[in-house]
């Protein structure tokens, strides 16, 4: 079955960098996508960003362009996110999501990390 | 970025009701739209794809329309497990945005 495990809890003071791990099993690493998607306390859901497991191609919103930087290791299937420059508002879980496709192209995200929270303070 | 708006942001309704949560795209996104349900402390869970096709395993209860800007979400007979979160969610762009939430809670 597909599973997704994240890395635990961090806890980080402004300005500071951290990088989140997403550990894939059950299916073939390259072929599926994954996307990020974070929650800050009590707020929705925003996209952060995707990366391609196949060839490590990537689209990051527009807001984190030039903080966050997605990467794969495809010998351990685990896919990264870092963010760097941290504030106070990118306390929030961060998810990692795996692409799924259906039959007409259109995508959607089934299988979801478990979340990991970031809490930025000084 | 495509902008996605839900509303209402909140509603309360009761066991048995009928409800329909809406969700509005700033520009055309076909039949790319999906819908997510969360619940505190976990992650999103998928219920509807491609605007109207319902996930396996979610209850035939909740089902889905629209095409182009507007998109409904409706939950015909609401059950005490749907009160939750709900995200609609565009796929037509690369760059991926949702709405904002609406918050279904016991009136």
């Amino acid at each position: 079955q597909v599973q997704l495990v994240q890395s635990g809890a961090e806890v980080k003071k402004p300005g500071a960098s951290v990088k989140v791990s997403c550990k894939a099993s059950g299916y073939t690493f390259t072929s599926y996508g994954i996307s990020w998607v974070r929650q800050a306390p009590g707020q929705g859901l925003e996209w952060m960003g995707w990366i391609s497991a196949y060839n490590g191609n990537t689209n990051y919103a527009q807001k984190l362009q030039g903080r966050v930087t997605m990467t794969t290791d495809t010998s351990t299937s685990t896919a990264y996110m870092e963010l760097r420059s941290l504030r106070s508002d990118d306390t929030a879980v961060y998810y990692c999501a795996r692409d799924l496709h259906d039959d007409y192209g259109h995508p959607m995200w089934v299988y979801w990390g478990q979340g990991t929270l970031v809490t930025v303070s000084s | 970025d495509i902008q996605m708006t839900q509303s209402p942001s909140s509603l309360s309704a009761s066991v048995g009701d009928r409800v329909t949560i809406t969700c509005r795209a700033s520009q055309s996104i076909s039949s790319y739209l999906n819908w997510y349900q969360q619940k505190p402390g976990k992650a999103p869970k998928l219920l509807i794809y491609a605007a109207s096709s319902l996930q396996s395993g979610v209850p035939s209860r909740f089902s889905g329309s629209g095409s182009g800007t507007d998109f409904t979400l409706t939950i015909s007979s609401l059950q005490p497990e749907d009160f939750a979160t709900y995200y609609c969610q565009q796929s037509y762009s690369t760059l991926r945005t949702f709405g904002q939430g609406t918050r279904l809670e016991i009136k």
